[in-house]
Order: C-alpha cells, then structure tokens, then sequence
C-alpha cells in the first residue's frame, strides 16, 4: 500500500524560511516530486529526487532521505505568491501517489 | 499553445445522467492519466494509458470508462453520475511509463452532480 503524510497547514511569513515534511511508506519507489498547485489552479512540478541528499533550485530546496522515507521541501525568502498548496508525490514507476497536500499561508 | 488541454473546465449535471471530459496533449509523451481531486485536495490517481494502452486501474467504478483514440488523447466517460462523483478531474502526461518523469497536468474539469 502507499501511505504519504505532510502537514495539513502552515504559516509563515513574507521574506522567511519554511521547511514541509514528508514521510511515505511505499511498496515501491523511484523518485519523490514536489508539486505546487495555487487554489484553482492545476499542480505544477517543483522539484524532484530519487537520490538522497538535497536539490537546489533557485528558491527552493528539496531533501530526500530514502532509509527514513522522509523529504522535505525548504522555501527561502518567501513571498506572497508562494501562498498556495504543496503536494508531496511519490512515483512507483507506472504512478504517482500524492499527499493530501501542504496549504501554506504567508502573511506580510 | 496549451500542453494539455481538458474540455469541458466546469460541468453541472443532475444524478444518472452521462457525461464526458476530453484530454488532448501536444507534448509528445506516450503516457496519459486522469486524477481524481476532491473536496479535501486529495489528488488521486484513476487511470493510466501508455501509446494507447490501459496501463492501471486503480480499483475505479465501471461506470467510468476512459478512451484513447491515440497517445495525444485520453478522454473520460462517466455513466450514471452520483453525488459522490463532484470533484476536479485532472488530466496529466509523463514522458513514459518507466522513467519518474514529472506530470504535466491539464486545467482541470470541475465536475458537480446536482
């Protein structure tokens, strides 16, 4: 079975740091995506590893530990634009299983 | 241009009647899905098509039949809708059906069964 679990919601504010977890339990595993959807709005990719260890992008940071199934994704100096939900995704080859997503609120 | 495109992006409907969202992506990729979203964002994935062939099932009542006509397309059909059914049906495309490449997803198709 796949079992993904992150936050349900957070706050933070404008021009700081937040890191959201992400714990799964997976029969199988070959990469975990991080997806930013906007209310309303279809996901969009963020970021990806399948390799521990941390990806930077810009903003953002993405760390996976694959012994601990366990990410987390680190947004630097926030911004109002980043309020939105962040899905935490597992791929087992033919699929991706999705958290429930990650609703963040940055406030000024 | 658009790389997937769903139609229609809202649809209202009263229960048992039969409705159809269309999926089309001009990127190439040989994989095709639709996800289910519902009212606690909980994104779930419903079928998979790779150049034209049902790949997963994931345990989704016959009433729903998805169709390729070819790998651009995936289009749904849902018979005898049920309240339950309300929900923003997601299209999405990978690359392939073996590399953990990202989803491109369409607009969504909000769904409500009156």
């Amino acid at each position: 079975g796949q079992n993904i679990d992150q936050p349900t919601e957070m706050t933070a504010t404008e021009g700081a740091i937040v890191q959201i977890n992400c714990t799964y339990q997976t029969s199988g595993f070959n990469g975990l995506f991080w997806y930013q959807q906007h209310a309303g709005e279809a996901p969009t990719f963020l970021s990806y590893n399948v390799l521990d260890g941390l990806e930077e992008k810009g903003r953002f940071s993405s760390f996976l530990s694959r012994s601990k199934g366990y990410s987390y994704l680190l947004l630097k100096e926030l911004q109002m634009k980043d309020s939105a939900s962040y899905l935490c995704a597992v791929g087992n080859f033919n699929k991706f299983y999705f958290g429930s997503g990650t609703k963040l609120n940055v406030k000024p | 241009d658009t790389a997937v495109s769903q139609t229609p992006k809202y649809l209202v409907t009263q229960m048992g009647n039969d409705k159809s969202i269309k999926c089309e992506q001009n990127l190439g990729h040989d994989t095709m899905y639709w996800y289910k979203q519902d009212s606690k964002k909980f994104l779930k994935i419903m079928f998979s098509y790779n150049n034209k062939e049902l790949i997963i099932n994931e345990t989704v009542p016959n009433r729903f039949s998805p169709k390729s006509p070819d790998k651009a397309h995936l289009n749904l059909h849902i018979n005898s809708l049920e309240l339950g059914d309300s929900a923003v049906y997601f299209c999405a495309s990978s690359q392939d059906r073996t590399s953990a490449g990202e989803l491109f997803f369409g607009e969504g198709s909000r769904l409500t069964v009156l």
